[in-house]
């Protein structure tokens, strides 16, 4: 059973708003992702972290920022949303190794109106 | 850039059949590759994995084949069930990153 949380599952929010969709996991995993996912339609990488203070950019242009301050937390932020940021995200973690597969969480549903 | 695909979108098969999902990848770096399955509204739950030095792995009612000579990854799945009706997507791992392709739907007709 995977241990990897996010929260909230859903959310609607106006546009303009701060948001933070949190993320967190109790594997010890050093690696941790954020992809975006609309309806039907393949995983993209946001960002991706190998471990604490690590950040990098994803393949595909995102306005939000993550940080990771703890091994364990991985939280995405938008400062300003907007109706173009309504998907799904979905936030993974796996281990080091070569055969370390990446578990997800349910992801989290973002509606900006 | 890299990228991972699928062949079909869509996959329609009988009950009790066996089902072939096909990928094809672009990165021959490439050490490590992951068939998802994500039902809706959930996350992708792993089914089964392989290592570029391998060929095939076999798992409960599932194997992976692997040709890096064509750079293709395929799922099989023996017995197809209702509840195997979902997306599934292939991963590769490349440079620390975790690049997904495009997802097959699957089907399953009783």
């Amino acid at each position: 059973e995977a241990d990897i949380y996010q929260t909230p599952r859903y959310l609607v929010i106006g546009t303009g708003k701060k948001i933070t969709l949190e993320c967190s996991q109790t594997m010890g995993h050093d690696k941790m992702y954020w992809y975006q996912q609309d309806p039907g339609m393949e995983l993209h990488l946001i960002h991706y972290s190998y471990g604490v203070n690590s950040t990098e950019k994803g393949d595909l242009s995102s306005e939000s920022t993550v940080s990771r301050i703890r091994t364990e937390h991985f939280p995405l932020t938008l400062e300003s949303a907007r109706p173009s940021h309504t998907s799904q995200y979905l936030c993974a973690s796996s281990g080091y190794s070569i055969g370390s597969e990446a578990f997800f969480g349910q992801g989290t549903r973002l509606t900006v109106v | 850039g890299e990228s991972v695909g699928l062949h079909l979108p869509t996959l329609s098969v009988q009950e009790g059949d066996n089902s072939i999902i096909n990928c094809a990848y672009s990165n021959s770096a490439s050490d490590y590759f992951i068939w998802y399955k994500q039902e809706s509204g959930k996350g992708p739950q792993f089914i089964i994995d392989i290592r570029s030095n391998m060929d095939k792995r076999q798992g409960q009612r599932v194997t992976v084949l692997l040709n890096k000579t064509v750079k293709h990854l395929s799922l099989q799945i023996a017995a197809t069930q209702p509840g195997d009706s979902a997306v599934y997507f292939c991963a590769e791992r490349t440079g620390g990153k975790l690049i997904f392709g495009q997802g097959t739907t699957l089907q399953v007709k009783p």
